[in-house]
């Protein structure tokens, strides 16, 4: 079976400095793919961005990066320059068969 | 021009009662889900439907029964409610299958069972 892990339940930073968020997969599937999706107060879920499991290049869009790294089953984001609008809880997932997502982690940007 | 749409947004119910929460989608997509997100922001997986068709049944007590008359809808119907109830419903679509689409998220129906 799958899992996900989102060791940081709750993260503070101040506005304007860098965060990553980490998360951690286990799965002895070959295939899969890889999300980060956004809650913020308003609590929608926004999908992020979606990795597979062969393509390990980092990826960066304005001031969010990923870094996927299957040596160490690792998919972080990374912030950069938060705002407070940045402000929401994050949650990595696991795609096969069905989507499992992780705990998610609360990020709180203080202006 | 909503992508994924739930009604209604907030239920207020007492124990016992029966209720049915309904999810649209017009983004042409072929499958759709139930989650089911907790107090502590959880999120869980209980139906998938594909092109009407229950794909995914998670552990889910059998008072939650998931209708999908047609590839755009998928409803949800919840017997005898309990407390332990009490949570926020996303319904979501993909294109074909969870493993390789993002799904794309309702607003969520933040059920309370008094």
């Amino acid at each position: 079976a799958q899992k996900v892990t989102q060791a940081q339940t709750e993260i503070s930073v101040v506005e304007k400095e860098d965060v990553t968020l980490d998360c951690v997969y286990e799965t002895r599937d070959t295939t899969y793919y890889l999300f980060w999706y956004k809650q913020p107060p308003s609590g929608e879920l926004v999908f992020l961005i979606r990795r597979n499991s062969f393509d390990e290049q980092n990826e960066i869009s304005g001031r969010y990066s990923w870094n996927f790294q299957k040596s160490t089953s690792s998919f972080n984001f990374t912030i950069t320059a938060s705002q407070v609008v940045d402000s929401a809880v994050y949650f990595c997932a696991f795609g096969n068969e069905k989507l499992t997502f992780g705990t998610g982690t609360r990020l709180t940007i203080i202006p | 021009d909503t992508a994924v749409s739930q009604t209604p947004k907030y239920l207020v119910t007492q124990m016992g009662n029966d209720k049915s929460i309904k999810c649209e989608q017009n983004l042409g997509h072929d499958t759709m889900y139930w989650y089911k997100q907790d107090s502590k922001k959880f999120l869980k997986i209980m139906f998938s439907y594909n092109n009407k068709e229950l794909i995914i049944n998670e552990t889910v007590p059998n008072r939650f029964s998931p209708k999908s008359p047609d590839k755009a809808h998928l409803n949800l119907h919840i017997n005898s409610l309990e407390l332990g109830d009490s949570a926020v419903y996303f319904c979501a679509s993909s294109r074909r299958g969870a493993s390789y689409n993002e799904q794309f998220f309702g607003p969520g129906t933040r059920l309370t069972v008094l």
